[in-house]
């Protein structure tokens, strides 16, 4: 049990353009779900923090209109880049905490490595 | 401000050779102490939950352990398909639901 998906994997785009990442719970409802960013070498990065129905809470210095999060369902949540650069290059990760006795366990989704050309 | 700290920062074993892993933190009130492994380029994998000074868990290899101060994950005969790094993470039980995780620890068995 606790899966999380993520589409695509692996995503090349041009400079310019947006690009979309799909976070899913697939044996589990997500109440809450976070998003990271993580460099080569250096640990999770804390984008933003996303509740089923309501607006996301972006960390200091996440910009939240060239990151948009969306949690529509308890078992879905997106992430889309806009106006992609390449320094948004990097790979990130969703991951998922929900209902039931471990409310506080956060399961991973594997991860979306983006890379803006 | 919780805190957590993890020790060393990369560890290299041969195999067979135990081994702990540290994990120190400073929090408000404990929720909850997570265990994590992550191999390269992928998410991170959960491990072990650990809700209480004195408790343990164990899978395999791995043994986790906790005080109110530290968790330690103890690796036992590593083989080199343990190679990966480990992260630690508080669940703070006020405050913010956000959890907080270290750098983790790069594990590196040798055959």
């Amino acid at each position: 049990g606790a899966v999380v998906s993520q589409h695509p994997s692996r995503v090349i785009c041009k400079s310019g353009t947006s690009v979309k990442i799909e976070c899913r719970s697939l044996d589990f409802q997500a109440t809450t779900m976070f998003w990271y960013r993580q460099f080569p070498k250096q640990s999770l990065m804390l984008m933003a923090t996303s509740n089923e129905g309501s607006k996301a809470t972006y960390e200091q210095g996440v910009e939240k209109d060239k990151f948009l999060i969306n949690h529509a369902s308890l078992t879905l949540s997106t992430l889309t880049v806009t106006s992609a650069h390449p320094e948004d290059s990097s790979f990130y990760i969703c991951s998922a905490r929900g209902v039931g006795a471990s409310i506080y366990e956060q399961y991973f989704g594997p991860g979306t490595r983006l890379t803006v050309t | 401000e919780d805190q957590v700290t993890q020790s060393p920062e990369a560890l290299r074993l041969q195999e067979g050779e135990s081994s702990s892993l540290n994990c120190s933190y400073t929090v408000s009130g404990l929720r909850g102490l997570f265990w994590y492994r992550q191999d390269p380029g992928k998410g991170p994998e959960f491990l072990f939950t650990l809700y209480s000074a004195g408790e343990e868990k164990e899978k395999e290899r791995l043994k986790a352990t906790l005080t109110k101060k530290e968790s330690f994950l103890h690796i036992t005969a590593p083989k080199p398909e343990d190679s990966a790094t480990y992260l630690c993470a508080v669940q703070a039980s006020g405050g913010s639901y956000i959890p907080t995780f270290g750098r983790g620890t790069s594990l590196i068995v040798h055959p």
